[in-house]
């Protein structure tokens, strides 16, 4: 199946330190979204982008819609335990005729104490 | 205000049997999509449906498939269960803007093991 390209796959961090992730695709979006999914629930629902170069702050999570509008970044600053996770991207495009989202492959973050 | 319910959360099932899983989206939304997610694949769309109507399909075979109530609420189906078909089955409801576009919204999964 389609998946965009997500990186890092994994990333270890130290409390308290930056993280940064992107998703990149040779294809162009109109909405990018970003998730956080725990073990045995659903993603939840981090941030939403419709508008290329747009910057959205959620607390301490920052998202940037690249300019090109085929990729974005999601940045966590100060990271603390609770951030553990499964980070996705999606980006939502025209394919075969019809809008669909494509999810990126994930972002599995662990941040030691 | 109460968000989307997914039912059951996990069942067994072996193969050639089928299994119903049930969605019940966000109240006043009406589009509800459903994903399948496995480690090897990712979050891969199946189908969508808006108004009792299916508006969009991914590149599943046809053992798999859905439908909506008036209600909104929407079920999947699949037949003929194969061990490949072990995955968490997500739904998510949407509001879709004017711009045909709108934020997912998921539910917890329902996590089905085929034996």
């Amino acid at each position: 199946g389609q998946q965009l390209n997500q990186s890092p796959q994994s990333m270890f961090i130290q409390e308290g330190e930056d993280v940064s992730m992107n998703c990149t695709s040779s294809s162009i979006f109109n909405t990018w979204l970003w998730y956080k999914q725990e073990p045995g629930e659903g993603p939840v629902l981090l941030i939403a982008l419709y508008k290329a170069g747009e910057l959205t702050s959620n607390g301490r999570l920052t998202a940037q819609f690249g300019i090109t509008r085929k990729d974005s970044f999601l940045n966590i600053s100060a990271s603390i335990p609770s951030d553990v996770g499964i980070y996705f991207c999606a980006g939502h495009t025209l394919t075969s005729g019809t809008y669909k989202y494509i999810f990126g492959t994930g972002t599995r973050l662990k941040v030691l104490a | 205000k109460a968000g989307v319910t997914q039912t059951p959360r996990y069942l067994i099932k072996t193969r050639g049997q089928q299994v119903t899983l049930s969605c019940s989206p966000i109240s006043g939304h009406r589009s509800v999509s459903w994903y399948q997610q496995t480690p090897g694949q990712g979050l891969q769309f199946l189908f969508e449906y808006f108004s009792e109507t299916q508006r969009n399909k991914g590149n599943f075979p046809g053992r798999f498939s859905g439908r909506q109530f008036s209600n909104s609420r929407s079920e999947m189906n699949v037949s003929t269960l194969e061990l490949g078909d072990s995955a968490l089955y997500l739904c998510a409801s949407t509001v879709w803007t004017g711009e045909n576009t709108g934020e997912l919204f998921f539910g917890e999964g329902s996590r089905l093991t085929v034996l």
